[in-house]
């Protein structure tokens, strides 16, 4: 049974930091990892997603990357601001048993001003 | 495009009452999922339709939760009779078949259900 694990649970850093996000998960037959973000209230949204042959994506301030064969996952975070608070998610989809998705519980980012 | 379109945003209902949540997935999505979170948690995958039919329910409580998707488009979920421990927030997602291009997922903003 896949387990996705997410360090830390909570970060509060000074804006213009730069962050990681951690995420290991223990079944390495993944077919792709995805980032998501989840403000209060809100449902989730998607920020990048690594296929398994791949080893970085990159979007804007964001660098995600996965080593497949250890079972981790960095969420890099350049020049932190304050609207970058939110939660993250780490979830994979499995190789098999279709496409659902296990995620982690989440990091509670606090970027302040 | 038009997003994940869920209803109602909010519901309230005391323990044993029943409650159903509508889902409308984006234009030419096969695959649609409602996934459960309990505050602090990730969410957690409850049924997934490809099409009109069942895909995984394996984790779906079938003595209390129910879920149909009617001509392949919109879904409900519904639960009957609620449980204190069923407060939580109810996501649906859609998405395009695996292997296409552009495939990933689209979360809707969730319906927050509260048991008391």
């Amino acid at each position: 049974k896949q387990e996705v694990t997410q360090i830390p649970a909570a970060l509060s850093v000074p804006e213009g930091e730069n962050l990681v996000l951690n995420c290991s998960f223990t079944d390495s037959a993944i077919y792709n990892l995805q980032w998501f973000r989840q403000d209060p209230g809100k449902g989730l949204t998607s920020l990048l997603l690594i296929q398994s042959s791949q080893r970085e994506q990159t979007s804007g301030r964001l660098n995600a990357s996965l080593d497949k064969s250890s079972g981790r996952s960095t969420l890099y975070i350049a020049a932190s601001q304050p609207g970058d608070s939110a939660t993250y998610l780490c979830a994979v989809e499995q190789e098999t048993s279709g496409s659902r998705l296990t995620f982690g519980e989440g990091t509670q980012l606090t970027v302040n001003p | 495009e038009a997003g994940v379109a869920q209803s109602p945003r909010y519901k309230i209902i005391e323990k044993r009452q029943s409650v159903a949540f509508w889902c409308n997935p984006i234009s030419g999505h096969a695959t649609l999922y409602w996934y459960q979170q309990i505050l602090g948690q990730g969410p957690k995958l409850l049924i997934q339709f490809q099409n009109n039919g069942v895909v995984d329910d394996s984790q779906l409580p079938k003595d209390r939760f129910s879920a149909e998707r009617l001509k392949g488009v919109d879904s409900t979920l519904k639960i009957q009779p609620a449980k204190l421990e069923d407060s939580a927030v109810y996501l649906c997602a859609s998405s395009l078949l695996r292997g296409v291009l552009d495939y990933g997922y689209t979360f809707g903003s969730g319906t927050r259900l509260t048991v008391v």
